[in-house]
């Protein structure tokens, strides 16, 4: 498996602003992307985290919402942008290892105002 | 229809019982096959993945019906741990949809004392 790790673990925001969220892996992974959960829900995935190139989104989900950064294969960022409180969700990055099994950080959970 | 759909439950069980879960998809494209387990307020974690031949992981047996489209997964002697909810999640393999889980809403299993 892999150790992966996201910043802030949970925050509060007021409708309006904007959160960036961090995900830090251990090792080196080509691929990380990023999930949202809404209360109640499954996963969706929001995105594809290429490094070196922009992300690759999913129907439903746009680069000026939800700006990610992949600067090297450790490292990923996912923004909310201009919240509202329909973004209240658990947003989630994963990495894929070996016999393409996914791996999940432990969440970031947002409460919009 | 959803991609991958399961009974959502929730399923009550008594200690020692044994309980089954369904799932089907509708991307015949479908490459690999897995069930996570989510606890509450927890990161989805893979529970097993899904082999064409089946496969069993000590009180957990998976099977792939690749002709129906279906998955189960079995568990044996349930234990009071074994309570979460459980997801059937497939992987589109190729092209553009390489590495893309996709989550079926989930299977909540109590086992009770």
């Amino acid at each position: 498996s892999a150790v992966i790790s996201q910043k802030p673990s949970r925050d509060i925001c007021q409708r309006g602003t904007s959160l960036t969220i961090q995900c830090q892996v251990d090792s080196q992974v080509t691929m990380m992307f990023w999930y949202r959960q809404q209360p109640g829900q499954s996963l969706t995935l929001i995105a594809t985290a290429n490094q070196g190139s922009e992300a690759t989104y999913e129907s439903g989900f746009v680069i000026d919402k939800f700006p990610i950064s992949r600067p090297n294969l450790t490292f990923s960022t996912l923004t909310v942008s201009n919240m509202s409180p329909e973004d209240s969700s658990i947003y989630l990055c994963s990495v894929q290892r070996t016999a393409n099994e996914q791996f999940f950080g432990p969440g970031t959970r947002l409460t919009v105002l | 229809r959803k991609e991958v759909e399961q009974d959502p439950g929730p399923f009550n069980v008594p200690e020692g019982a044994t309980v089954a879960f369904n799932c089907t998809y509708s991307n015949s494209a479908s490459q690999s096959f897995f069930w996570y387990r989510q606890d509450c307020r927890k990161e989805p974690k893979l529970l097993m993945s899904v082999y064409s031949s089946g496969n069993e992981d000590g009180r957990f047996t998976a099977q792939l019906n690749r002709a129906s489209q279906y998955i189960s997964l079995l568990i044996r002697d349930s234990k009071l741990s074994d309570s979460a909810t459980y997801l059937c999640v497939v992987n589109r393999r190729g092209g553009t949809s390489y590495g893309k889980l996709t989550f079926g809403q989930g299977t909540i299993l109590t086992v009770h004392p």
